[in-house]
């Protein structure tokens, strides 16, 4: 049981390249999300996932995309990267959105964008 | 707007010490409580939460948390901390009605041996 995996660990982008960062989970959890997290910041959510098909914004949501066409994989694409989305990245999942359901934490994507 | 203050940026802790890492916040209601713990390099993990009932809760890792309602506060205590408890600590406030999760700006935890 691997939980949460996101790949890859760390990146270097140049300003204007796309990329997609990767999360997988194997606990059939409906629930998925996206946070950044910033120096002198908490977390703040992305965009979210309550199932397959079914994707929303968050608080920060411009630049990246979501999609979700399985239950396992939720991936974050950042179509053209800003120096402002140098971050790191982390991806969530529960067996729902309810906050009763315990989030568990993939292990983060440093991603750092010149 | 609903906030989560925790007023410690970085606290150092001799190990045996006693620890205690402040939350405050700013909800309407009573909201979901939450602490988190993240080691160097790794993913955040859950230490305990408050839903309703008993204000003391109780976490993995010895942790616990009271819950103030008059103070808006929401304190993670350790009567003992170990080398390993060095992290950094995030509260977290959960709205009822939204399921929205408003995460604190974090507080790193040193300890000396």
């Amino acid at each position: 049981n691997a939980g949460v995996t996101q790949t890859p660990k760390f990146q270097v982008l140049k300003t204007g390249q796309s990329m997609t960062l990767q999360c997988a989970q194997d606990m059939n959890h409906e629930y998925m999300s996206w946070y950044r997290q910033d120096p002198g910041m908490g977390l703040r959510l992305i965009h979210y996932s309550v199932g397959a098909g079914i994707t929303d914004q968050g608080e920060v949501p411009n630049g990246y995309n979501v999609s979700r066409s399985t239950t396992e994989d939720f991936p974050l694409r950042l179509l053209s990267a800003a120096p402002s989305q140098t971050s790191v990245y982390f991806c969530a999942s529960s067996p729902t959105g309810s906050l009763t359901n315990e989030q568990f934490f993939g292990p983060g994507t440093r991603l750092t964008v010149l | 707007a609903q906030s989560v203050t925790q007023p410690d940026i970085h606290i150092t802790v001799s190990e045996g010490a006693s620890l205690e890492l402040r939350c405050n916040y700013s909800y309407g209601a009573t909201p979901y409580l939450f602490w988190y713990v993240q080691s160097p390099g790794q993913g955040l993990q859950l230490l305990l939460k408050y839903f309703s009932g008993d204000t003391l809760v109780q976490g993995i890792k010895g942790f616990e948390a009271e819950f103030k309602r008059s103070q808006s506060s929401f304190n993670l205590r350790k009567p003992s901390v170990h080398w390993s408890d060095a992290a950094e600590y995030f509260c977290a406030v959960g709205e009822r009605n939204t399921d929205k999760l408003i995460f604190g700006t974090g507080t790193r935890l040193q300890v000396f041996p």
